[in-house]
């Protein structure tokens, strides 16, 4: 069964210092997003790609956070610097979305742990 | 403009009992529904889904929930709790004009007790 596929499953970084998550998504996939969850809450999304065109990134904190989809396909989201309220789960989700936008099943990775000292 | 409420944190059940956990939404227009269930260290994964068809919808292991759009909730129910149920449980909504964009809840913890 195909599946979302995320790395590194766990990074525990020092604040300051810059951290990545990779993204690989259901093949054929169009719509991709990454979430932060804190612990005890739900997801909040960062930024949903539709292809390679970021669709909304509206709660992205900008400053430190950034995230491309180059080719449409795979996806990095960055953090630099990390700072110590960035400890959270990162997941990343992919969904098969027409161009109507209908709504449909998003299937998640296991997500990233992160951990800042 | 969304949103979901999820009305309990935590829910403490015995095996064998009935599940039942409740959420209501606010949404602009014609909303989708959905469970995700998170077991620990695990993604999400999706129980069931209401877009606009039946409002009794079944998913998967057992569980069930009904859209009452005048009561404007979408409670998850199973008529019999097992260990693996054992969970964080998510409600989310969709509004149709926000290419899909999910608003989740704040979850809810399922324990259940031998």
């Amino acid at each position: 069964e195909a599946e979302v596929a995320q790395s590194p499953r766990y990074k525990i970084t020092e604040k300051s210092q810059a951290v990545a998550f990779w993204c690989d998504p259901i093949s054929g996939h169009a719509t991709l997003y990454w979430y932060r969850q804190i612990l005890g809450q739900g997801p909040e999304l960062l930024v949903q790609f539709q292809d390679e065109s970021v669709v909304d990134d509206s709660q992205l904190p900008k400053d430190r956070f950034s995230a491309e989809r180059l080719k449409g396909v795979d996806s990095t989201l960055k953090i630099q610097p990390a700072e110590l309220g960035d400890s959270a789960m990162y997941l990343c989700a992919s969904s098969f979305f027409g161009l109507a936008g209908e709504d449909g099943e998003l299937f998640f990775g296991e997500g990233s742990r992160l951990t800042v000292l | 403009a969304q949103s979901v409420t999820q009305l309990d944190s935590h829910v403490s059940v015995s095996e064998g009992t009935p599940v039942l956990l409740r959420c209501n939404y606010s949404s602009s227009y014609s909303p989708s529904l959905f469970w995700y269930v998170q077991h620990p260290n695990k993604g999400l994964q999706l129980l069931l889904k209401y877009t606009s068809a039946a409002t009794l919808v079944k998913g998967i292991n057992g569980f069930e929930a009904e859209f009452k759009k005048s009561e404007t909730s979408f409670h998850l129910t199973k008529p019999s709790a097992h260990m693996s149920d054992a969970a964080e449980y998510f409600c989310v909504v969709s509004d149709r004009d926000s290419w899909g964009k999910l608003q989740f809840g704040a979850g809810t913890q399922v324990v259940v007790t031998p």
